[in-house]
């Protein structure tokens, strides 16, 4: 069972360029987030989708956009990239509900020069 | 504005020892909060929860003891173990409606044997 995947887990990319991290669960989860971690930042919610088809904005929206056309993926698309999104971007997902515990995949480092 | 705070960025205990991690939030409609856990190059992992209707929850080594007068809760480690050596997260939301997370920055707990 492998829960939550990240692809890809590290990408450097220069500023400007465009690029789409992908997100899959296998269990079944209706709920799914991206987050990104920042040194002393903690988690911070950039979007994140209730079901198949909705996403919402999270604390830190800006620049990034995605979408949840199948209810096991969730992808975040940097249109073009900025060195401010330099990060490690966390998915996760969870059973309905945002009390319950969320699931979360080991990350992709991400590096804009 | 930081909804939820984590004020100590690091604390050292000795193996055998308790560990005991803070946390405060300020906005009085959380009603209930989770501790993650975090190893490096992971993801982070559900540890334990507790509802604003108790004031203690108990799971093993861990127990959460919530203080909603105070809007502080705290974690309890005992006894602390090498492989708690970690990031702990605090985060809250509402029970209610899809309220997302909210994280505080972290606490880095190092177990010294």
């Amino acid at each position: 069972n492998a829960g939550v995947t990240q692809t890809p887990k590290f990408r450097v990319l220069k500023t400007g360029q465009s690029m789409t991290l992908l997100c899959a669960q296998d269990m079944n989860h209706e709920y799914m987030y991206w987050y990104r971690q920042d040194p002393g930042m903690g988690l911070r919610l950039i979007h994140y989708s209730v079901g198949e088809g909705t996403t919402a904005k999270g604390e830190v929206p800006d620049g990034y956009n995605v979408s949840r056309l199948k209810k096991q993926n969730f992808l975040l698309g940097l249109e073009s990239a900025a060195p401010s999104q330099t990060s490690v971007y966390f998915c996760a997902s969870s059973l309905p509900g945002g009390f319950q515990p969320q699931h979360f995949g080991d990350g992709t480092r991400l590096s804009i020069l | 504005d930081q909804q939820v705070k984590q004020n100590s960025p690091s604390l050292s205990v000795q193996e055998g020892r308790i560990s005991i991690l803070n946390c405060d939030y300020t906005n009085s409609m959380f009603d209930y909060f989770l501790w993650y856990k975090k190893y490096p190059a992971e993801g982070p992992t559900f540890l334990i929860s507790i509802s604003s209707i108790k004031d203690k929850n108990e799971d093993g080594r861990f127990t959460v003891f919530l203080n909603k007068s105070a809007k502080h809760l705290s974690l309890h480690i005992v006894p602390s173990q090498p492989g708690d050596s970690a990031v702990y997260f605090c985060a809250a939301t509402r029970y209610s409606g899809n309220t997302p997370l909210v994280f505080g920055k972290g606490t880095r707990l190092s177990v010294i044997a």
